[in-house]
């Protein structure tokens, strides 16, 4: 099977950086992904990383490391439309199968 | 725009009736998915179709069933064999060039 592990819950002030993690137990996938979506909403797509490394787009950046079977999102000058669940993904090689963790809630405080 | 439509947002069922969930899109993709999301939980896979008049189960496909007539619409039924139907329930599509995938605004499905 696959599994993907996330923390369930990260508490973090306006204007920091943090950083969500994400552990798997898969193989064969094309690459990891990352999502947000807030209470009520669809979730809305962030990042991917087909190869090992960091990925920037804006104030969010992702990496992989396949050898580590690990990967985190990063969150830069954290704005309070920030608070959402975060949800890291992977899409494997049998029928481009998509299989998500049980999401992180970032709560932004002032 | 292009995008996935969803209908109806709210849906009410009585036990026993069997529903159907719309899903349709405009993005000439020719994946598409249904996700069942319970509170406080992830997406879990209930069938995804490749392309048109081809379905595969997911996870968790018992008590569902799905069409793929055209490939602009995935209809997803909660027959009343599912036991515990109550969730929110996503339909997505996905590019064969992207790995992206792009979500509909989702169905709250409440069974009273």
């Amino acid at each position: 099977g696959q599994s993907l592990e996330q923390p369930s819950e990260v508490t973090a002030v306006e204007g920091a950086i943090v950083q969500i993690n994400c552990t798997y137990q898969t193989s064969g996938f094309y690459g990891l992904s990352w999502y947000q979506q807030h209470d009520g909403g669809a979730p809305t797509f962030l990042s991917y990383n087909a190869l090992d490394g960091l990925e920037e787009t804006g104030r969010f950046s992702s990496f992989l490391s396949r050898s580590d079977s690990y990967g985190y999102l990063l969150l830069q000058e954290l704005q309070m439309k920030d608070s959402a669940s975060y949800f890291c993904a992977v899409n494997r090689y049998n029928f481009n199968k998509f299989y998500f963790g049980s999401g992180t809630k970032l709560n932004v405080k002032p | 725009d292009g995008g996935i439509t969803q209908s109806p947002k709210y849906l009410f069922r009585k036990e026993g009736q069997n529903v159907t969930l719309s899903c349709e899109q405009n993005l000439n993709h020719d994946a598409m998915y249904w996700y069942r999301q319970d509170p406080g939980q992830g997406l879990r896979l209930i069938y995804y179709s490749q392309i048109v008049n081809d379905f595969q189960k997911g996870d968790i496909a018992e008590g569902y069933s799905v069409s793929r007539e055209k490939k602009e619409s995935f209809p997803l039924t909660v027959t009343s064999a599912q036991k515990n139907p109550t969730a929110f329930y996503l339909c997505a599509s996905t590019s064969e060039r992207d790995n992206e995938q792009f979500f509909g605004p989702g169905t709250r499905l409440t069974v009273l």
